[in-house]
């Protein structure tokens, strides 16, 4: 069956580092997002990618960037992790535009010390 | 700019009874509806959808009906069970396939 993962499902760093975190999707979809979930806030688009080597920032793109080599993977890097970065990451994948549904990846839980 | 927003949580449910989620948006255009359902420790999954006015979403005992006179999309089922506890939201779907999500509401079923 068709997924999307996401590793590691924990990580604890120290404010500076950089970190990766890694989104891969066997859906074979063009489309795939980053999303940042807090308390209060729902989820927040970071950045996006309609197909490879498209890359586009969301509504809280700040401190993060990311880069699409192939269809199947989106990988986020944080260049200098903040203790406000700290947060439940999602990874979302998409075939097509408006109607479709957006499939998530089971969340990675950061936290910067 | 688009939003979404959702009666805040939790929400506190005795088994079998009525539940009603509140959703409203603003947006241009004719957006998609959904609402996204996450269970503790997991990640979202997609719950219902509704992509025009007076279309209505269910899945699994849950409805909604996209209102466009009054820009909601109201999650409601007519017996809740212990295993609907969970985190709902509401998205909307307009410009290039992005969601936009409500803050969530926990819901929480006592037998």
């Amino acid at each position: 069956d068709a997924e999307i993962t996401q590793s590691p499902r924990h990580k604890i760093t120290e404010t500076g580092r950089q970190v990766t975190l890694a989104c891969h999707q066997t859906w074979n979809h063009n489309n795939m997002f980053w999303y940042r979930q807090d308390l209060g806030h729902g989820l927040r688009l970071i950045h996006y990618s309609y197909g490879v080597h498209d890359t586009n920032k969301g509504e809280v793109s700040d401190g993060y960037s990311v880069s699409r080599s192939n269809t199947e993977d989106l990988p986020l890097t944080l260049e200098s992790a903040a203790s406000s970065q700290t947060s439940v990451y999602f990874c979302a994948s998409s075939e097509s535009f408006q109607q479709d549904t957006q499939y998530f990846g089971p969340g990675t839980r950061l936290t910067v010390l | 700019g688009d939003s979404v927003t959702q009666m805040e949580g939790p929400v506190t449910l005795s088994e079998e009874a009525c539940l009603t989620i509140n959703c409203t948006y603003t947006a241009t255009g004719y957006p998609s509806l959904f609402w996204y359902v996450q269970y503790p420790g997991e990640g979202l999954q997609l719950l219902l959808k509704a992509t025009k006015a007076d279309d209505k979403g269910s899945n699994k005992g849950f409805e909604a009906t996209y209102r466009k006179e009054t820009t909601s999309f109201h999650l409601e089922k007519g017996s809740v069970q212990v295993s609907d506890s969970a985190v709902y939201f509401c998205a909307l779907n307009n410009q290039g396939g992005k969601l936009i999500f409500g803050q969530g509401t926990e819901l929480s079923v006592k037998p």
